[in-house]
């Protein structure tokens, strides 16, 4: 099956400066790949997804990469703030509807 | 939309009893899953379903675990004989077919005794 991997496990941040969180992914059948948010005692919450055919893609603060060839992708948080603390998840899947392979979490801290 | 209900929010049992977690997906999604989470092992899917069949429960720790789905809006995780290291909070999630978003539910945090 799939096997995803996600760095770093943990990163602290000054408000105002820029988070990259990594993933790799093993199978090159993955087409769709999701990232969730979690705060403390939530539940996890997708905050933005990219789909094999696109390489990038930005909503506000947050933007994701894709490079297929490599089977890695990112997700890049700009002019962080403390609300953006949380422990973020990466995810891959095959196909529609199908399970989500997760990686294991990074958990961002933003220092004020 | 209401989202993903679960039920309860919170259970405290001891060992050996029985357990019943409770899901309502959202409406009109026709896949439902469940998940375990712990801090040692993360996110783990234990079983999901399409159309109310289950597809996949190789998840499933262990024989006294067992999930059904006896109809598109309602679906049970029922742990029986319970153990201490089940302890953990389990969300149920929920997507349409067509799409791949999963929205999960707020979980239920369960401790065993």
């Amino acid at each position: 099956g799939e096997n995803v991997e996600q760095h770093p496990s943990t990163l602290s941040v000054q408000e105002g400066d820029s988070a990259v969180i990594k993933c790799t992914y093993s199978d090159s059948a993955s087409n769709y790949f999701p990232w969730y948010k979690q705060e403390l005692g939530k539940r996890p919450q997708l905050i933005i997804d990219i789909r094999s055919n696109v390489g990038e893609k930005k909503d506000q603060r947050i933007a994701v990469t894709l490079n297929k060839t490599a089977k890695h992708f990112s997700l890049h948080i700009t002019e962080t703030q403390p609300e953006d603390s949380a422990v973020y998840f990466c995810a891959a899947s095959m196909k529609t509807g199908n399970q989500f392979y997760f990686g294991t979490g990074t958990s961002l801290t933003v220092i004020p | 939309d209401a989202g993903v209900i679960q039920s309860p929010r919170h259970e405290v049992t001891e060992m050996g009893q029985e357990v019943t977690l409770r899901c309502k997906p959202i409406s009109g999604h026709d896949y439902l899953f469940w998940y375990r989470q712990t801090m040692m092992r993360g996110l783990e899917l234990l079983i999901y379903f399409n159309n109310n069949v289950p597809i996949d429960d190789s998840g499933m720790p262990e024989d006294r675990f067992s999930a059904k789905m006896p109809n598109a809006s309602f679906s049970t995780l029922k742990i029986q004989p319970s153990e201490p290291r089940d302890s953990a909070v389990y969300f149920c999630a929920s997507s349409a077919g067509g799409t791949d978003t999963q929205y999960f539910g707020p979980g239920t945090r369960l401790t065993v005794l």
